[in-house]
């Protein structure tokens, strides 16, 4: 079973409209990371924030906003007024415990499109 | 530099050679993670250090692939008698251990 699932696989949007990227995860740890990254089209990628398990107050970061929530195990990633630079693959992970190490299983990523 | 540098950015080989991606974490990362990316797919979990302690080499696919770490900084991954399959990018990665992982730029390896 997937740890994390990103059900969407690919999103086209026109520029300025509002989008939401949608992570559902799975764990039986209580203590956990949750980490979104952007990869644009050079590949690299980029680190947007990280969310531990007992933090879950929302976030936003200028056009960003981050919804944890753990009832429904999911934390969603919101861009506001979205601009073509948005344009990337988006990745969730989550980092649990294991044998006393955190390493990060990622989602299989969002393709974001911003249409001009 | 202050990223992770991975060494070389492409590499092609003929099927069955061996080959070894290098990658330079940040300065004072105890954690050190192997990805790999397929086309069109999501990053794939290889192998962990964490300081001195044993690397959990969980995710390598195969004996063919072996990684080292040497004074707890730079990595190597090697992959033996490579396959087609092989072919994908591999992502090094540099944390403090349940932080947040800085990636590297990614070694692209094309086997034909």
């Amino acid at each position: 079973a997937q740890k994390v699932t990103q059900a969407q696989t690919e999103i086209s949007v026109v520029e300025k409209e509002d989008v939401t990227l949608d992570c559902v995860y799975e764990t039986r740890d209580t203590t956990y990371y949750l980490f979104w990254y952007k990869q644009p089209p050079s590949g690299e990628l980029v680190f947007l924030i990280r969310r531990n398990s007992f933090d879950e107050q929302n976030e936003i970061s200028g056009r960003y906003s981050w919804n944890f929530q753990k009832s429904t195990s999911s934390f969603n990633f919101t861009i506001t007024a979205s601009q073509v630079v948005d344009s990337a693959v988006y990745f969730c992970a989550l980092s649990e415990a294991r044998r006393g190490s955190y390493i990060p299983t990622f989602g299989r990523g969002t393709s974001l499109i911003v249409h001009p | 530099g202050a990223g992770v540098s991975q060494s070389p950015s492409n590499k092609v080989t003929e099927k069955g050679k061996d080959v070894e991606l290098r990658c330079d974490p940040i300065s004072g990362h105890t954690a050190l993670y192997w990805y790999r990316q397929s086309l069109g797919q999501g990053l794939e979990f290889l192998i962990y250090f964490q300081g001195n302690s044993a690397p959990d080499k969980s995710g390598l696919p195969s004996d063919r692939f072996s990684a080292e770490r040497t004074g707890g900084s730079v990595s190597t991954l090697t992959i033996q008698r490579t396959q087609q399959e092989d072919s994908a990018v591999y992502l090094c990665a540099s944390g403090g251990g349940y932080t947040e992982a800085f990636f590297g730029q990614g070694t692209r390896l094309t086997v034909v």
